[in-house]
């Protein structure tokens, strides 16, 4: 149990739809960070949040977005979805920036999303 | 060529063998995490690592620098530590990412 808690943990959207996944951070951590992982992939980097701001963003276009909120918890947004985008979508948090050396990371159980 | 990359992909082994997983990377880090992921996909932190070792319990992790290579041992193991292990390498160039290895399928039979 590492207090970190996603919703949905399973959507069906079509193409072309948008999707909004949540991420609620394990208390006191103000950094956030969210991966996709395809089936029998490992997971890739999408972008992390330190305290409200986009700290740095893997190789993703800009359809993905996200949002940091004033108590840490935080969405990724994906419009026009496609066939590929269909995966396993992980967040953790983590105490401290990962420019300060800081933060055990600690992910939720994901979000899997199937984008027909 | 990965930034990250992980030997062996696959490995079995018996109960209470001593098994080493390989990273080595070729990009500048500020950490290293060591990661577990149990099918069903949770993905549990092992290891952060800056320099140095660490030990929890049968994990050892270590790192050096100056090669840009960690290692992550596991003494006696047990058919449990079967799993995905992942390391990623937190980069300090430009804006920070987590880059990922590919992954070591761990089997460890009884």
């Amino acid at each position: 149990e590492t207090g970190v808690t996603q919703s949905p943990t399973h959507l069906i959207k079509t193409r072309g739809q948008q999707v909004t996944l949540r991420c609620s951070s394990q208390s006191g951590h103000n950094t956030v960070s969210w991966y996709q992982q395809a089936l029998g992939q490992g997971p890739q980097f999408i972008f992390q949040y330190y305290r409200e701001e986009e700290n740095g963003r893997g190789n993703f276009p800009p359809r993905f977005s996200g949002l940091q909120f004033p108590n840490y918890s935080s969405e990724l947004n994906v419009n026009a979805l496609e066939l590929d985008d269909s995966a396993l979508y992980l967040c953790a948090s983590s105490l401290g920036g990962w420019r300060s050396g800081a933060g055990e990371l600690f992910f939720g159980e994901g979000s899997r999303l199937t984008v027909l | 060529k990965n930034e990250v990359e992980q030997s062996p992909q696959n490995l079995t082994a018996q109960e209470g063998e001593f098994i080493t997983i390989n990273c080595s990377y070729s990009v500048g880090i500020s950490a290293l995490h060591w990661l577990q992921q149990h099918p069903g996909g949770g993905i549990v932190s092992l290891f952060m690592l800056s320099s140095g070792k660490k030990k929890h319990g049968r994990l050892i992790a270590t790192i050096n620098i100056q090669e840009k290579h960690s290692s992550l041992h596991i003494t006696a193991s047990h058919p449990r530590d079967s799993a995905v292990y992942i390391c990623a390498v937190i980069t300090h160039q430009g804006a920070q990412k987590l880059v990922f290895g590919q992954g070591t399928r761990l089997t460890i039979n009884p």
